[in-house]
């Protein structure tokens, strides 16, 4: 699977948008894009992925870039409550493992 | 319903005890997962069952035995564990195990402590 690098830490307003981007440069084709978070001593949960299109649920957007190295996730009205450690992962197709790496730890402020 | 759930949610054990940790879905998944998380670092994949067969074992110490009696049911038997094996322990599961568009759903984890 591919590597993902993210910034260890970002900070957010609340109320404004939260952009979170995500390197992978080594991407492949079969390969498609994770996002999970993980609020302090809770399980990951799951928010949104994708192959090559933009995305959108009632959670947040992905947008991917046209050569698939980066992705960006957008949560559009960022709260308190959005604070977490998100998680970028590429999976490659049927394979069942995921690999987390270290992720951004986003911090909402009022 | 996309719920996983997991007991104990605490445990504290010695060295030599020995202790389950269960996970239990009613979603229909066919795929079960352990993860093990230390403080301040994301989950590492221990185990995948797919179809309650073992499918991924990733070099875990025998210390640590996984167990699927049918497709809701998951447990991890925890024998003769070291301090170092103090962590949070995540189950989750999906819907076969055998595609990247097979989301996994997590449950609220286990803090396991060895004394």
């Amino acid at each position: 699977d591919a590597k993902t690098t993210q910034p260890p830490s970002m900070d957010c307003a609340e109320g404004r948008a939260a952009n979170l981007p995500c390197n992978h440069s080594t991407i492949s084709g079969n390969e498609y894009v994770y996002w999970y978070r993980q609020i302090h001593s809770q399980g990951p949960q799951y928010i949104i992925h994708g192959l090559k299109n933009n995305e959108t649920n009632e959670m947040a957007s992905l947008i991917i870039t046209e050569d698939r190295k980066s992705s960006t996730l957008i949560l559009p009205h960022a709260t308190l409550r959005d604070t977490a450690v998100y998680y970028c992962i590429v999976r490659v197709d049927a394979n069942n493992d995921m690999r987390f790496g270290a992720g951004t730890r986003l911090t909402v402020k009022p | 319903d996309t719920e996983v759930t997991q007991t104990p949610k605490h445990l504290v054990m010695g060295m030599t005890n020995k202790k389950s940790l269960k996970c239990e879905q009613h979603m229909g998944h066919r795929a079960m997962y352990w993860y093990k998380q230390k403080a301040k670092k994301p989950p590492e994949l221990m185990f995948v069952y797919s179809y309650e067969k073992l499918s991924i074992n990733e070099s875990v110490p025998s210390r640590f035995s996984p167990e699927c009696p049918n497709s809701s049911l998951l447990n991890l038997h925890l024998h003769a564990l070291q301090p170092e094996d103090s962590a949070l322990y995540l189950c989750a599961s999906s819907r076969t195990g055998g595609s990247s568009t097979d989301t996994q759903y997590f449950g609220p984890g286990t803090r396991l402590t060895v004394l």
